[in-house]
């Protein structure tokens, strides 16, 4: 079974700063896909960032972006100049599916969570 | 970007009844549902997967005659906790699939509380 940890239960970042969230995974499998999903107060998920496995290029989405090392089963994010509406709480995710297949087809194992505060 | 709705968003209900709650995809079709589970503060937790005219897929650990679940189209599955007990009380999300995406995601749903008198 896979698992995903997440060790830090809360960070805190001034505005405007960059602050990096930990993931580590473990699977047997080689090829799978790697999420990170934002959760406000709302409790609305939000998918942040995708990675497939197969890819070497780290992904990135505007202010955000991964660092991710598959031989360390490491995945973490980074935030760049963080805003105030970054607040939430971010899960890590992993989703198994062959290579090219999308990642959609099987459910997703959540790390449990860091709390990101956002200090004005 | 795709719409996933649940109804209803909170529901009280007293112990030993059913609820249902339903999870839509507005634009487009889900082949595959899934449904998650999360306590407060904590993480959330897969407990199905639907497939459109099959029977779902549960975790272990899931009841599955208590938590029923029937994906009877392709833009609506169902999930319906029979004889509710407290210890039900929780969150209750769904994702569907996009599978005619370019990258084959997974939308959210905004989830439903159920609280169980």
């Amino acid at each position: 079974a896979q698992t995903v940890t997440q060790s830090q239960p809360e960070m805190s970042v001034q505005e405007a700063e960059t602050v990096t969230l930990s993931c580590t995974y473990d699977t047997s499998e080689s090829d799978y896909y790697l999420f990170w999903y934002k959760q406000p107060p709302s409790r609305q998920m939000i998918l942040v960032i995708r990675q497939e496995a197969y890819k070497q290029q780290n992904a990135t989405e505007n202010r955000f972006s991964v660092n991710f090392q598959k031989a360390a089963k490491s995945f973490s994010l980074k935030i760049s100049d963080s805003q105030l509406g970054d607040a939430a709480m971010y899960f890590c995710a992993y989703s198994g599916g062959l290579m090219y297949s999308g990642g959609g087809a099987d459910g997703l194992t959540f790390g449990k969570g860091t709390h990101l505060i956002i200090q004005p | 970007g795709a719409v996933v709705s649940q109804h209803p968003s909170w529901v009280i209900c007293k112990s030993g009844t059913s609820v249902k709650i339903e999870c839509r995809s507005l634009d487009f079709q889900a082949t595959t549902m899934f449904w998650y589970r999360q306590f407060p503060k904590q993480s959330l937790m897969l407990m199905a997967t639907s497939n459109e005219g099959s029977k779902a897929t549960y975790e272990q650990g899931v009841e599955k005659d208590k938590f029923l679940i029937n994906h009877a189209s392709l833009t609506l599955s169902t999930l319906t906790v029979t004889s509710a007990h407290p210890e039900d009380s929780s969150f209750y999300i769904c994702s569907a699939r996009d599978g005619s995406a370019l990258t084959d995601t997974q939308y959210f749903g905004p989830g439903t509380r159920l609280t169980v008198l």
